[in-house]
């Protein structure tokens, strides 16, 4: 079991540049999550996704969008990238929610700076 | 996240030491996890709490949820260089729904 999987784990782009992260997970999980990690702000959620084909708003969306075409996969887009998305994303899953109990499992990061 | 305070925000101590790293929400919270992060990698989870009162270990960490189910602690009795790393509390709190909050993280370093 890989379990929760990220790529690229490095990226710099130039500002108004697009780029897509992929995430995979193999635990068969329905819940799928993006967050990015800024320093003292803790995680927060970006987008997630609650099954196959459906995606829903976090904390933070703008400037982000997501797809989740397979249950495998979570697909976080940026089409125009600013300086402010410089951050650590992170994709988590989880076989139900987190007050049902259900823990999420995080992947390694992806370091994204824009220049 | 402001609804979730962590402290301290760093803290060093010495092999063998025992420490605590505190979590306070002003709101009630309807389950407590606790995840590691060491540097430059993902959050490796340690814990989850949901009930007042409950107490979990695991090896040498033990996590509390108080009473009133609005803080959690974290102690690591006999600290050893391999807890060194950045220790997350994640909170579900109702006006979020079931989505997880957190805490901006504690910093801990263990010198040997």
């Amino acid at each position: 079991n890989a379990g929760v999987t990220q790529t690229p784990k490095f990226r710099v782009l130039k500002t108004g540049q697009s780029m897509t992260l992929l995430c995979a997970q193999d635990m068969n999980h329905e819940y799928m999550y993006w967050y990015r990690q800024d320093p003292g702000m803790g995680l927060r959620l970006i987008h997630y996704s609650v099954g196959e084909g459906t995606t829903a708003k976090g904390e933070v969306p703008d400037g982000y969008n997501v797809s989740r075409l397979k249950k495998q996969n979570f697909l976080l887009g940026l089409e125009s990238a600013a300086p402010s998305q410089t951050s650590v994303y992170f994709c988590a899953s989880s076989y139900g929610t987190s007050g049902a109990g259900y823990t999420q499992y995080f992947g390694p990061g992806t370091r994204l700076t824009v220049l | 996240s402001q609804e979730l305070e962590q402290s301290p925000q760093s803290l060093i101590v010495q092999e063998g030491k025992n420490l605590t790293i505190n979590c306070t929400s002003s709101k009630t919270l309807y389950g407590l996890y606790w995840y590691k992060q060491k540097y430059g990698e993902g959050l490796i989870f340690l814990m989850m709490l949901q009930k007042g009162g409950e107490e979990k270990s695991h090896e040498k960490i033990t996590a509390k949820l108080d009473e009133k189910k609005q803080q959690s602690s974290l102690h690591i009795t006999a600290s050893q260089p391999s807890h060194a790393g950045i220790y997350l509390c994640g909170a579900v709190v109702m006006e979020y729904g079931n989505k997880l909050v957190f805490g901006a993280g504690t910093i801990l370093r263990v010198k040997s």
